[in-house]
């Protein structure tokens, strides 16, 4: 398995200002995802994030937004600039474990609940 | 990219009660199809998936069932426990190391 730590859990910003979310995994791990969900159901697929390439993002989502960097196997940040209310939501970074046995299991950090004034 | 649906938004059932959880998905090539669950205000943990070399898929009080022609799959949870009480979201994927879509969550409260 991989565990994933992110920080900050919670933050509270506003409109107009940027905020930065990490994500530390426990062991080299090939794709970093994140995933933003609002309101406790609607989880979606922000971008995909590898180790020395720019991020892939989804429908909907921009590297001017939403910057993703990916410096090595074990760290991920994502950027919220320019912040607006409807960006309030809980963003979570994922990944697989590179390491073998349930190679497809996807797991989850704990989550960044942010709330945009 | 994948688009799943999850048909049941929320569902009660009674403790000791069978709940199934409904999901269509639009890519034939999604071929691994994973269930989380999320507790309230935690994290999604891994509950159980089924690939599509099957059609069935069984752990425990938890069965999942694949019909690819429909492109249809469902989450059965038997003699259903308080502790069942959680969103549980279904999601698909065309191999096994791309992206994961998921589906919007079902609500499932299970009353004593």
């Amino acid at each position: 398995s991989v565990l994933l730590y992110q920080k900050p859990n919670r933050d509270i910003c506003q409109s107009g200002t940027s905020l930065k979310i990490q994500c530390v995994a426990d062991s080299q791990v090939v794709s970093m995802f994140w995933y933003q969900q609002f309101q406790e159901q609607s989880l979606m697929l922000m971008a995909t994030a590898n180790e020395g390439s720019e991020a892939t993002y989804e429908s909907g989502f921009t590297k001017d937004k939403f910057p993703i960097s990916r410096p090595n196997l074990t760290f991920s940040t994502l950027t919220v600039n320019n912040a607006r209310p409807g960006d309030s939501s809980i963003y979570f970074c994922s990944s697989r474990d590179r390491t073998g046995g349930r190679a497809e299991t996807l797991y989850f950090g704990s989550g960044t609940r942010l709330t945009v004034l | 990219g994948e688009k799943v649906e999850q048909h049941e938004s929320t569902l009660s059932v009674r403790e000791g009660d069978s709940a199934v959880i409904n999901c269509t998905y639009t890519d034939t090539a999604s071929s691994y199809f994973p269930w989380y669950k999320q507790e309230a205000g935690k994290s999604l943990h891994f509950v159980i998936d089924i690939r599509s070399n099957v059609d069935r898929k069984q752990s425990q009080r938890l069965i999942v069932l694949l019909d690819k022609k429909a492109k249809r799959f469902s989450l059965h949870i038997t003699a259903t426990q308080p502790e069942d009480s959680a969103i549980y979201f279904c999601a698909a994927s065309m191999h096994s190391n791309n992206r994961i879509f998921f589906g919007d969550g079902t609500q499932l409260v299970v009353k004593p």
